[in-house]
C-alpha cells in the first residue's frame, strides 16, 4: 500500500475551516483515500473517502490534487468536539484492510 | 442501531491469566476486524473475518493471540498466557462487504496485564 504523510499536528479556531494536508505521492491509479478521525478515548470514525473527484458529505469535503499525489480533508465550521486526531489513509478497493499512521492531531480552540 | 458492541469495556488481569474479549458487530455486517493500539505503535490490524472465516491473521503478534468468530454476530480475541506488553486498547470493528465501505469501530476494550 502506498503510505501516506501528515503533519502531527494542527491547530484551528473555533468556527473556522480547518484544512488537514495529506501527501500520497506513491498512490496507485487502483487505490483510494480515506480519512478517518478518532476522538479521545474512542473507536475510529470514518468521514469520507474518494478516488480522484472532489468528494463532500455532511462531516467534511475532501479535495483530491489531479496528480493525485495529495489531498487536503476540510472541516468548514471548525467546532471544539472536532478536537481529534485525523487518519489520512490509502487503501486499495478491494483490500479490506486499513493501515493507520500516526496522523494529525487536530486541536479546536475557543 | 447498537453499533459494535465490545466487553469488557475495561480489564485489569495479572500476567499468566487468560484473557478473553468479546465484540458482537452491526447486524447484517459480514466483516470483522480486530486492531490493537498503544502509545508506540499506534493502531495496529490483528486480524480480520469475511463470512466468520479468518482472512488475514498476519498481524497477529505470536501464538498467545487467537481470534474465533463462531457465528455472523458474536466473534473473540483470546489471550493465553497473558504478557504486560499486551496492555492496549483492543478495538473491534465491522464493515457491510468486503472493499470500498466504511468501518465502523466499537468503544474498545481497555486491557491492563500487571
Amino acid at each position: 500500500d502506498a503510505k501516506t504523510t501528515q503533519p502531527p499536528s494542527m491547530d484551528c479556531a473555533e468556527g473556522r475551516a480547518a484544512n488537514l494536508p495529506c501527501n500520497h505521492s506513491t498512490i496507485s491509479g487502483n487505490e483510494y483515500v480515506y480519512w478517518y478521525r478518532q476522538i479521545h478515548s474512542q473507536g475510529p470514525q470514518y468521514i469520507i473517502h474518494g478516488l480522484k473527484n472532489n468528494e463532500t458529505n455532511e462531516m467534511a469535503s475532501l479535495i483530491i490534487t489531479e496528480d493525485r499525489k495529495s489531498s487536503t480533508l476540510i472541516l468548514p465550521h471548525a467546532t471544539l468536539r472536532d478536537t481529534a486526531v485525523y487518519y489520512c489513509i490509502v487503501r486499495v478497493s478491494f483490500d479490506d484492510k486499513l493501515i493507520f499512521g500516526t496522523g494529525t492531531r487536530l486541536q479546536v480552540f475557543p | 442501531d447498537a453499533g459494535v458492541i465490545q466487553s469488557p469495556r475495561h480489564e485489569v488481569t495479572e500476567m499468566g491469566q487468560e484473557v478473553t474479549l468479546r465484540c458482537k458487530p452491526i447486524s447484517g455486517h459480514n466483516s470483522l476486524f480486530w486492531y490493537r493500539q498503544t502509545m508506540m505503535r499506534g493502531l495496529e490490524l490483528l486480524i480480520y473475518f469475511n463470512n466468520n472465516v479468518p482472512i488475514d491473521d498476519s498481524g497477529m503478534p505470536e501464538d498467545r493471540f487467537s481470534a474465533k468468530m463462531p457465528n455472523a454476530s458474536f466473534s473473540t480475541l483470546k489471550i493465553q498466557p497473558s504478557e504486560p506488553r499486551d496492555s492496549a486498547v483492543y478495538f473491534c470493528a465491522s464493515s457491510q462487504q468486503r472493499g470500498n465501505n466504511e468501518q465502523f469501530f466499537g468503544p474498545g476494550t481497555r486491557l491492563t496485564v500487571l
